[in-house]
């Protein structure tokens, strides 16, 4: 089946720092969608682009649907302590697919205070 | 509104036993999945439904049932519980249009 590549696995960064992580994918995805998963809960959608090239921000998240469809970038600005967590990406088609979300494996963010 | 409701929360089962998840969601979503989560795998799927009476398997769909009777309701059955089994729950929902899934705070099953 699809099978996406997210990296990188984790990160360890200042708080303040930028940080960008990405995904890519051997096929193209007709939506790409991001999430955030803390300790104990279920992931959470933080943003979703539905055509190629888009750039959508979201506070201070901001995420990109690679032109090819085959990739898609996720990058936070200035961050902070709450932003750890692991980011998922998801690619999305419909058809035969109905829909269904293909994950990433997540890159695991630590921010030090 | 409290989106996706999952219990139980936690759950401990002796190998061979048989159990069923709950998911229910008030969004009159028509699409609900289950996944299950295991450290450096992400998210897989179980089995998914596009509405009321309607079934298909995902990725990983062995030794799972489900049956979706209503709109709100989704449960998922454990048949003869295994320790590979043991892993996170995930219900989700969505409605028709494109889009993210809302997710549940998942069930956590160990089975020993």
């Amino acid at each position: 089946g699809q099978q996406l590549n997210q990296s990188p696995q984790s990160m360890f960064i200042q708080e303040g720092e930028d940080v960008s992580m990405n995904c890519t994918s051997s096929s193209i995805f007709n939506t790409w969608l991001w999430y955030k998963q803390e300790p104990g809960e279920g992931p959470v959608l933080l943003i979703a682009l539905y055509k190629a090239g888009e750039l959508t921000s979201n506070g201070r998240l901001t995420a990109q649907f690679g032109i090819t469809r085959k990739d898609s970038f996720l990058n936070i600005s200035a961050s902070i302590p709450s932003d750890v967590g692991i980011y998922f990406c998801a690619g999305q088609n419909y058809g035969g697919s109905q829909g269904n979300l293909i994950f990433g494996k997540g890159t695991k963010l630590s921010v030090k205070p | 509104n409290a989106g996706v409701t999952q219990t139980p929360k936690f759950q401990v089962l002796k190998t061979g036993q048989s159990m069923t998840l709950q998911c229910a969601q008030d969004m009159n979503h028509e699409y609900m999945s289950w996944y299950r989560q295991d450290p450096g795998m992400g998210l897989r799927l179980i089995h998914y439904s596009v509405g009321a009476g309607i079934t298909d398997q995902g990725e990983v769909p062995n030794g799972y049932n489900v049956s979706r009777s209503t709109t709100e309701d989704f449960p998922l059955r454990l048949l003869s519980a295994a320790p590979s089994q043991t892993s996170v729950y995930f219900c989700a929902s969505r409605n028709k249009a494109p889009g993210g899934y809302t997710f549940g705070s998942g069930t956590r099953l160990t089975v020993v």
